[in-house]
């Protein structure tokens, strides 16, 4: 059973809409979640890092948001633009002295049409 | 220049050929890892390397096997390629120093076995 799952698996909104991406996730304890962009035919980068105690954390028009009594955690893109189309994955760390294993989610593939 | 790079970018080979993909770092981090991505199953860990002596398993790591020449350089070998092993793989490295652990990806490299 994959320990990070995404939602939805892919989503369509027009250029200048909003829109939440959401993980859930049953890796417990853990170190830290990341979100991570993936450009079509490119390596994953990096967009934002939450530890355990972070509720909320901004990246210019990225804004994620973690609730660790529910284990969830959401990606907003504020006034979407054709560069958000990718594949945006969460990955969960477990901590250290379990390994500090990087557990990915499936990925939700954003298309932003104009 | 690319602080992780994967060659080759593409490849198509053969069934039952032996094939490398190589992958190298300027970044200085200690750890390295290989990865396969498929359609719909996100980043699966092939292997994993936290330094030049320590090779570990990921949880795909049958029909594969990899060398990790030094510090920089990180190699995957399919020692005979299955059409099942068409995917595109991705090297990343992390620093095992501080907290956030933060995984670096190289391009990728689009692998079909015809």
């Amino acid at each position: 059973k994959n320990q990070v799952e995404q939602s939805p698996q892919s989503l369509i909104i027009l250029e200048g809409k909003n829109c939440t991406l959401q993980c859930n996730y049953t890796v417990s304890p853990f170190s830290n979640l990341r979100w991570y962009k993936q450009d079509t035919g490119r390596g994953p980068v990096s967009l934002t890092i939450m530890t355990f105690s972070e509720n909320t954390k901004s990246n210019g028009r990225y804004t994620a948001t973690l609730d660790a009594d529910t284990k969830q955690s959401s990606l907003h893109i504020t006034a979407s633009q054709l560069s958000d189309s990718a594949s945006y994955i969460c990955v969960v760390r477990s901590p250290s002295r379990q390994g500090g294993k990087l557990i990915f989610g499936q990925g939700t593939e954003l298309s932003v049409k104009p | 220049d690319a602080d992780v790079t994967q060659t080759p970018r593409n490849r198509i080979t053969k069934t039952g050929k032996r094939i490398m993909l190589e992958c190298s770092q300027t970044k200085g981090h200690d750890r390295m890892y290989w990865y396969r991505q498929d359609p719909g199953l996100g980043l699966r860990l092939i292997y994993y390397s936290f330094d030049v002596k320590d090779i570990n398993k990921g949880e795909i790591s049958d029909g594969y096997s990899v060398s990790r020449q030094a510090q920089a350089k990180f190699s995957l070998s399919l020692e005979s390629a299955i059409p099942n092993q068409t995917a595109l793989y991705f090297c990343a490295t992390s620093d095992s120093r501080g907290d956030s652990f933060e995984a670096f990806f190289g391009q990728g490299t689009r692998l079909t076995v015809v």
